[in-house]
């Protein structure tokens, strides 16, 4: 089965900080690359789509490696609220089945430390 | 706002009935939708993948006996998980991709199951 690879977590930093995710994807045709946050007991949300040229959204910053194959998300400044579990999500197109196969990670922990 | 919506947010059954939980997508026509159970302190585990129109695509070690996924249209799925018993009860959430630009794939907002 294709897998989707992350950092063993969990991550404990300071207030402050900056800290990064990596996840690995072993399906060279995979289409679209995501980072989502989940809180405790809540679902998870979008928190970045990952595009080739990479994209930034204030502290956060999202790449993606094709020919290695993995992409990373970069957070600045770390905040309180930054704690939660990101998850690495990878779709890809079965075209044999005709339908999207959605692969992610296990998630990461990240707990910033006042 | 929710983008996908989830219903019933909470549900409690007696062991041996059924409960249905429906996936809607409310801005999008999603083809593809998914299913997946969370237990306490674990990670998501994708049950299985709702294609409208056609049977849904179960991951190894799911039952599709027990947990009957109906994909009848381009905005709804659903989800009955059938004669629950108390080890069924978790955090249930559906997914649906947006076939816009970007794929997104959009969460709902989760469904507790507790079966007594």
């Amino acid at each position: 089965r294709k897998e989707v690879e992350q950092d063993p977590g969990p991550f404990n930093v300071p207030e402050g900080a900056t800290v990064a995710f990596n996840c690995t994807y072993s399906n060279s045709a995979s289409q679209s690359f995501f980072w989502y946050r989940q809180d405790c007991r809540k679902e998870p949300k979008l928190l970045m789509s990952v595009y080739s040229s990479g994209n930034e959204d204030g502290r956060f910053t999202a790449q993606l490696n094709r020919a290695s194959q993995y992409i990373s998300l970069l957070i600045r400044d770390s905040k309180l609220s930054d704690s939660a579990t990101y998850l690495c999500v990878v779709t890809s197109l079965d075209s044999g089945a005709g339908s999207y196969q959605l692969t992610f990670g296990k998630g990461t922990k990240l707990s910033v430390i006042p | 706002g929710a983008v996908v919506s989830q219903h019933p947010s909470w549900v409690i059954c007696k062991s041996g009935t059924s409960v249905k939980i429906e996936c809607r997508s409310l801005d999008f026509q999603a083809t593809t939708m998914f299913w997946y159970r969370q237990f306490p302190k674990q990670s998501l585990m994708l049950m299985a993948t709702s294609n409208e129109g056609s049977k849904a695509t179960y991951e190894q070690g799911v039952e599709k006996d027990k947990f009957l996924i109906n994909h009848a249209s381009l905005t709804l799925s659903t989800l009955t998980v059938t004669s629950a018993h108390p080890e069924d009860s978790s955090f249930y959430i559906c997914s649906a991709r947006d076939p816009g630009p970007g794929n997104t794939i959009y969460f709902g907002e989760g469904s507790w199951l507790t079966v007594v």
